[in-house]
């Protein structure tokens, strides 16, 4: 799997959106980019995963650069709730088992009031 | 429906007992995972259970074990404990299917504090 790199830490002001980037430079064609939250103390969250496309939710919106070399994960309106360490995975999609996520340190996102 | 259950939330073991932790799977979930979370860092992968199998094990020694169950439900045994195992013992599980390789539902862990 593909190794990504994110910030250690960010700050955003509640009610604005908070814009989390991850690199993953070596990512391979057939590898998808997902994003996890972990709130403190709490399991990891799924929150949304794509492959070319920009893609969005309820929870948030997964921006994927041309190359697939990085991404950006956009909260549009960053509650309190959603201070947490967000993590940027890069890995392929497989149907049975291998299933495994590795998981980086991730960015501690903290909202401020 | 219940999402990922796993217990107990929380155990103190003393150095060299052995300790089970059991976890529930999400409703139509067929795949476990259990990772291990040491304070301050990110999950890393044990091992992954499907269809009754140990399908993929991460870096961790054999005195970690696990069992999976016909309805899904899984253990993990750690034999000979540590100080180094204290850590949350997270599970996830997935759905059948290429649909359960995007999304991974995780319960709340097992905090495990070795003495």
């Amino acid at each position: 799997d593909a190794k990504t790199t994110q910030p250690t830490s960010m700050d955003c002001a509640e009610g604005r959106a908070a814009n989390l980037p991850c690199n993953h430079s070596t990512i391979s064609g057939n590898e998808y980019v997902y994003w996890y939250r972990q709130i403190h103390s709490q399991g990891p969250q799924y929150i949304i995963h794509g492959l070319k496309n920009n893609e969005t939710n309820e929870m948030a919106s997964l921006i994927i650069t041309e190359d697939r070399k990085s991404s950006t994960l956009i909260l549009p309106h960053a509650t309190l709730r959603d201070t947490a360490v967000y993590y940027c995975i890069v890995r392929v999609a497989v149907s049975g088992s291998a299933r495994q996520l590795t998981f980086g340190s991730g960015t501690q996102l903290t909202v401020l009031p | 429906d219940a999402g990922v259950t796993q217990s107990p939330t929380h155990l103190i073991k003393t150095r060299g007992q052995q300790v089970t932790l059991r976890c529930s799977p999400k409703s139509g979930h067929d795949t476990v995972s259990w990772y291990q979370q040491a304070l301050g860092q990110g999950p890393q992968f044990i091992f992954q259970y499907y269809e009754e199998e140990e399908r993929q094990r991460g870096n961790f020694p054999d005195r970690f074990s696990g069992h999976q169950f016909p309805n899904y439900s899984s253990e993990l045994n750690v034999n000979a404990l540590l100080l180094g195992d204290s850590a949350l013992y997270l599970c996830a599980s997935s759905s059948p299917g290429l649909a359960g390789a995007y999304e991974q539902y995780f319960g709340p862990g097992t905090r495990l504090t070795v003495t």
